[in-house]
């Protein structure tokens, strides 16, 4: 079945750990990218990349890092730096351009002790 | 910049009535829009895009959207709502002028439905 697989479903670390959420797609889509979802706030962009080896900050972006050293992966690390990284990560992928909706895998939920 | 307003936090209708979730939006070239449905502790799910063509469009689930260019709206509509349908909806934007491919969420709005 192709899809969008993100692990772990739930996570939970120490203040001050760094830790990395997977993404992986068999859709071929050209395009990935990774929100984060609070309550109320809706979803915000933090990484998008377009093509291998290349990525843009979104909105959010700091405290955090990407890489997109395969098609099909686009893992997220989110660093000591971000202040407050409790909520749900939401992993996606699209076949780019324009006209392209983005799919959605299950979603990230990390919580800092 | 591209932005989305969702200006019900909640909306709360009855079994079989018809539904009406609302979306405006800002762009500086033309917009191409979407409607996404979340359940919960789940990723989103598409519904329909508008990208160029009839102003109204149809999508999974029985769920259909009007594009109003000149009141810069794309209300998400379903004639006889479900229980089924109680989750959280989300319509997003891509601006063709902005020069980049993000699309930006609203904030989402809730639906209930009632039995």
């Amino acid at each position: 079945d192709g899809g969008i697989t993100q692990s772990p479903k739930y996570l939970f670390r120490k203040e001050g750990q760094n830790v990395t959420l997977s993404c992986e797609q068999n859709l071929n889509h050209d395009a990935m990218y990774w929100y984060r979802q609070d309550p109320g706030q809706g979803l915000r962009l933090i990484y998008y990349s377009q093509i291998v080896n290349d990525f843009q900050k979104g909105d959010i972006a700091e405290g955090y890092s990407v890489s997109r050293e395969k098609k099909e992966s686009f893992p997220l690390t989110v660093t000591s730096a971000q202040k407050n990284p409790t909520a749900f990560y939401l992993c996606a992928s699209s076949m780019g351009g324009h006209t392209g909706e983005l799919f959605f895998g299950e979603g990230s939920r990390l919580t800092v002790l | 910049a591209q932005s989305v307003a969702q200006p019900e936090d909640q909306v709360n209708v009855a079994e079989g009535n018809p539904l009406t979730v609302k979306c405006t939006y800002s762009v500086s070239g033309n917009p191409y829009l979407f409607w996404y449905v979340q359940y919960p502790n789940r990723g989103l799910q598409f519904l329909l895009k508008y990208i160029t063509g009839d102003n109204l469009v149809k999508g999974s689930y029985g769920f259909e959207a009007e594009f109003n260019k000149s009141q810069t709206s794309f209300h998400l509509k379903k004639p006889s709502a479900l229980v089924s349908d109680s989750a959280l909806y989300f319509c997003a934007v891509r601006d063709t002028g902005a020069g980049s491919y993000q699309l930006t969420f609203g904030k989402g709005t809730k639906l209930s439905v009632i039995p």
